[in-house]
């Protein structure tokens, strides 16, 4: 089966932009997460999605971060306007349903703040 | 909250040589515990996971066991390669938690010298 689909890999940006990041999850899967992966650290979640619902985004900065998933399906995480602290790797996960047995990763959208 | 500690990295070892790194964590609940690996320039994949006390995950010849006398999941490896090199993440999951989300350790790097 096709993985999780992230892009774009690289994004390169000055702060105070914005910035989108766009995750397609593998077919059928229910559960779609962000993580926020800093370097030198392990992976935090910024927010979680039960088909399009928001199950858990109580470390999602929402002063300047936002996550939508239209249709249940794929999901696009925005951020306006980006602080030199956003420079990360932003990951997406799927998994068929409420639980971590079935977690597949994408590999991740680099973002630099300049 | 629930966090994990993993041994500090960078780790680094010949071709064959026994492996062991540490992971200890504090959760409210009974969590499941897991480890990621991440290789260079790809996503998280699962490496091997434990449900309960006392359960020994394996896989590609790593094994931890769940040990909750001592809120502990090692991972060992009795004669690591060269292909090995990457970085493990131990991480754990509260099945107390309704959002079931992953909290990850910190990261250890590991480099295998032929």
């Amino acid at each position: 089966e096709a993985g999780v689909a992230q892009s774009p890999r690289y994004k390169i940006i000055e702060k105070r932009q914005s910035v989108a990041f766009w995750c397609n999850p593998i077919s059928g899967h229910a559960t779609l997460y962000w993580y926020q992966q800093i370097l030198g650290q392990g992976p935090k979640l910024l927010i979680q999605f039960q088909n399009n619902g928001v199950v858990d985004d109580s470390q999602l900065p929402k002063d300047r971060f936002s996550a939508e998933r239209l249709k249940g399906v794929d999901s696009t995480l925005k951020i306006q306007p980006a602080k030199l602290e956003d420079s990360a790797v932003y990951l997406c996960a799927s998994s068929s349903q409420i639980g971590t047995d079935g977690y597949t990763f994408g590999s991740g959208t680099r973002l630099t703040v300049v | 909250g629930d966090s994990v500690t993993q041994m500090e990295g960078p780790v680094t070892l010949s071709e064959e040589a026994f492996l062991t790194i540490n992971c200890t964590y504090t959760a409210t609940g009974y969590p499941s515990l897991f480890w990621y690996v991440q290789y260079p320039g790809e996503g998280l994949q699962l490496l091997l996971k434990a449900t309960k006390a006392d359960d020994k995950g394996s896989n590609k010849g790593f094994e931890a066991t769940y040990r909750k006398e001592t809120t502990s999941f090692h991972l060992e490896k009795g004669s690591v390669q060269v292909s090995d090199s990457a970085v493990y993440f131990c991480a754990l999951s509260d099945k107390g938690q309704g959002a079931q989300k992953l909290v990850f350790g910190q990261g250890t790097r590991l480099t295998i010298n032929p």
